[in-house]
């Protein structure tokens, strides 16, 4: 166990819907990045939140969104739903992100967009 | 741009011999971190072990070493005394960026699949 907690563990929706997906990161860990893996695209950075600060943006759409609470669990709204965006989707969180020799991940969020 | 190629998309190995896994990377940077993880069927990603650049040694964890060869910008995975557990997709990544937005950009993957 990683101690990232990520819910819901599975997600199934319809295109043009919007979802939520949580996470809340290792205790101590303050922050927070996101990853998408899809078959065809592997595993892509999205978005990294620090303290409830975004401090780096990656390969993320316009129809997502994410930010990170004052209790620093962070959020990833995804919205106008298209069947690509079905995708693993994980949070992970690091001890030390300036240095950022260790990682952590959730186990993920299964996202199926029919 | 930084890149990492995994060009093995598939392996296999016998129970209790070791295996390789490779990996290349391309940087600029003279300081960047090198990670290998593991993702079983199960879909969660395992850390397994860290390198950085200047580190003079090769970093073991366990049965895990990485094969860290600076001048040809490889940092192969060596897994010891293969277990029937250690059938997973395993990715390299490295570290890009700068320190305040460091992220990991991850290879392609290699399914290995232990044998009994």
């Amino acid at each position: 166990d990683s101690g990232v907690t990520q819910t819901p563990k599975h997600l199934i929706t319809a295109t043009g819907q919007r979802v939520t997906l949580r996470c809340s990161p290792r205790s101590g860990d303050l922050s927070v990045y996101w990853y998408q893996q899809s078959l065809d695209q592997g595993l892509q950075f999205l978005i990294q939140y620090y303290n409830g600060e975004e401090r780096a943006k990656g390969n993320i759409l316009e129809r997502f969104s994410a930010q990170q609470f004052p209790d620093l669990h962070s959020e990833l709204n995804l919205s106008s739903l298209e069947l690509g965006d079905s995708a693993l989707y994980f949070c992970a969180s690091s001890p030390n992100p300036s240095t950022l020799e260790k990682l952590f991940f959730g186990s993920g969020t299964q996202l199926s967009v029919l | 741009a930084q890149k990492i190629t995994q060009t093995q998309p598939g392996m296999f190995v016998q129970e209790k011999e070791a295996v390789t896994l490779d990996c290349t990377y391309d940087t600029s940077d003279p300081s960047y971190g090198l990670f290998w993880y593991k993702q079983p069927s199960s879909g969660e990603m395992i850390f397994l072990i860290y390198q950085g650049s200047y580190d003079q040694q090769n970093a073991t964890e366990g049965r895990y070493s990485l094969n860290f060869q600076k001048a040809r910008k490889s940092a192969n995975l060596v897994i010891s005394a293969s277990q029937l557990g250690d059938s997973a997709m395993y990715f390299c990544a490295m570290r890009e960026g700068e320190a305040s937005s460091y992220k990991l950009i991850f290879g392609s993957g290699t399914r290995l699949l232990v044998r009994p």
